[in-house]
């Protein structure tokens, strides 16, 4: 595709469920990322992924939260046990090097009832 | 992706006029800086970025300006439009050794036609 792609726009889940989020970068870019952005608060780096490269965990806020990125390419954003806390705005981003402008995702909305 | 809500600082500019966004960047370690327009309901678009050897860059219409004795960058916007309306943030990046992505808050530019 053109942009990069995100999917489900919209997830709502009950407490403690688990949910999987998942972001299709553009097709060539080598660096991945992914950030949370909650109602009242700037974008919060979570994690990123370059290449083969070990993913950078540092972002993550819990062990709840894990990311894969299978391929190279398409990547998942998992949240175990969700809490209402988790409610936020999701977004994937990718770009050609790690440290190029990115193309952002439009979001998935996750609401923890 | 929603922008982060009801309590960002907010610029108000008559159509036409220039508009200077600035941003208080918190690491002198990071050497490389995004300013990203979000538009409601979407996610961050890239505008422009400087690395940390540079103190000024130009793109179409828009010029940062970094300030590293003081930890300020800034955003200037010629003859701003009313597409121009949006959430500006700042980014700021550490891409040698622990790499690090920080967000700002943001601002919301309103252009007044």
């Amino acid at each position: 595709g053109a942009g990069v792609s995100q999917s489900p726009s919209n997830k709502v889940t009950e407490k403690g469920k688990d949910v999987e989020l998942r972001c299709d970068p553009i097709s060539g870019h080598t660096a991945l990322y992914w950030y949370r952005q909650s109602l009242g608060q700037g974008l919060e780096f979570l994690i990123y992924f370059q290449g083969n490269s070990a993913p950078d965990k540092s972002g993550l806020p819990s062990d709840r939260f894990s990311a894969e990125r299978t391929g190279g390419s398409v990547s998942t954003l998992t949240i175990q046990r969700t809490q209402q806390e988790d409610s936020a705005v999701y977004l994937c981003a990718s770009s050609p090097v790690i440290a190029g402008g990115s193309y952002f995702g439009p979001g998935t909305r996750l609401t923890v009832l | 992706g929603e922008s982060v809500g009801l309590h960002l600082p907010t610029l108000s500019v008559q159509e036409g006029d220039n508009s200077i966004i600035n941003c208080a960047y918190s690491n002198s370690a990071s050497d490389y800086f995004i300013w990203y327009k979000q538009e409601s309901g979407k996610g961050p678009q890239f505008i422009i970025d400087i690395r940390s050897n540079m103190d000024k860059r130009q793109g179409q219409r828009v010029t940062v300006l970094l300030n590293k004795t003081v930890k300020h960058l800034s955003l200037q916007i010629a003859a701003t439009q009313p597409g121009d309306s949006a959430v500006y943030f700042c980014a700021e990046i550490t891409t040698s050794g622990t790499y690090k992505y920080i967000f700002g808050t943001g601002t919301r530019l309103k252009v007044l036609a």
